[in-house]
């Protein structure tokens, strides 16, 4: 079946860095788009960076623009996300996600399914 | 951006009953709006694709409904297991993904 699972959370300091690892099974990893979305404690959802099934093409949220970077590795089925400079507000579950085919529409962007998460804290 | 916005925040309700929850978005979207069901501790899953579609394996007493900037999920029959808490994201913005603020359902 479709499984998703991170790893690489953990407790770092301010201005610290981390890497986030998603390992994908039971799909063709190369032919989707992938997705990191967040929820810090108590919160709702935010929607951080997604990549091009090719790893061509990458977006961020502009919250972590410039400090985050994604990146996928389709021989090992493998996503990422570099966290640089790290802030207490980073503090969250990160969800790997799976995004929309390469071959479907542009706005067909939904997230389906999620990995369990892994959580950052980011405390002195 | 788009901003996504829901109603209610959080409503009570017992099995049986009928619950609706809207999504409003701050510009036409089309009908690029996707809802997704929350349980406390436990990753989001996908109900709705593209306001209306049911996502395979959903129960069927889930609906959407919606186009432009008006958006509804109704549950006709709240079931126990449908406790939770409901997002819903546009997908009308191919660079930025924007979610709602989350529609908290619990039991009366």
């Amino acid at each position: 079946q479709v499984q998703l699972v991170e790893s690489g959370g953990g407790l770092v300091k301010p201005g610290g860095s981390l890497r986030l690892s998603c390992a994908a099974s039971g799909f063709t990893f190369s032919d989707y788009y992938m997705s990191w979305i967040r929820q810090a404690p108590g919160k709702g959802l935010e929607w951080v960076s997604y990549i091009s099934s090719s790893g061509s093409s990458m977006y961020y949220a502009d919250s972590v623009k410039g400090r985050f970077t994604i990146s996928r590795d389709n021989a090992k089925n493998s996503l990422y996300l570099q966290m640089n400079s790290l802030r207490a507000e980073d503090t969250a579950v990160y969800y790997c996600a799976r995004g929309r085919y390469y071959g479907s529409g542009i706005h067909e962007n939904w997230f389906d399914p999620w990995g369990q998460g892994t959580l950052v804290t980011v405390s002195a | 951006d788009i901003q996504m916005t829901q109603s209610p925040s959080s409503l009570s309700a017992s099995v049986g009953d009928r619950v609706t929850i809207t999504c409003r978005a701050s510009q036409s979207i089309s009908s690029y709006l996707n809802w997704y069901q929350q349980k406390p501790g436990k990753a989001p899953k996908l109900l709705i694709y593209a306001a209306s579609s049911l996502q395979s394996g959903v129960p069927s007493r889930f609906s959407g409904s919606g186009s432009g900037t008006d958006f509804t999920l109704t549950i006709s029959s709240l079931q126990p297991e449908d406790f939770a808490t409901y997002y819903c994201q546009q997908s009308y913005s191919t660079l930025i993904f924007t979610f709602g603020p989350g529609t908290k359902v619990d039991i009366k």
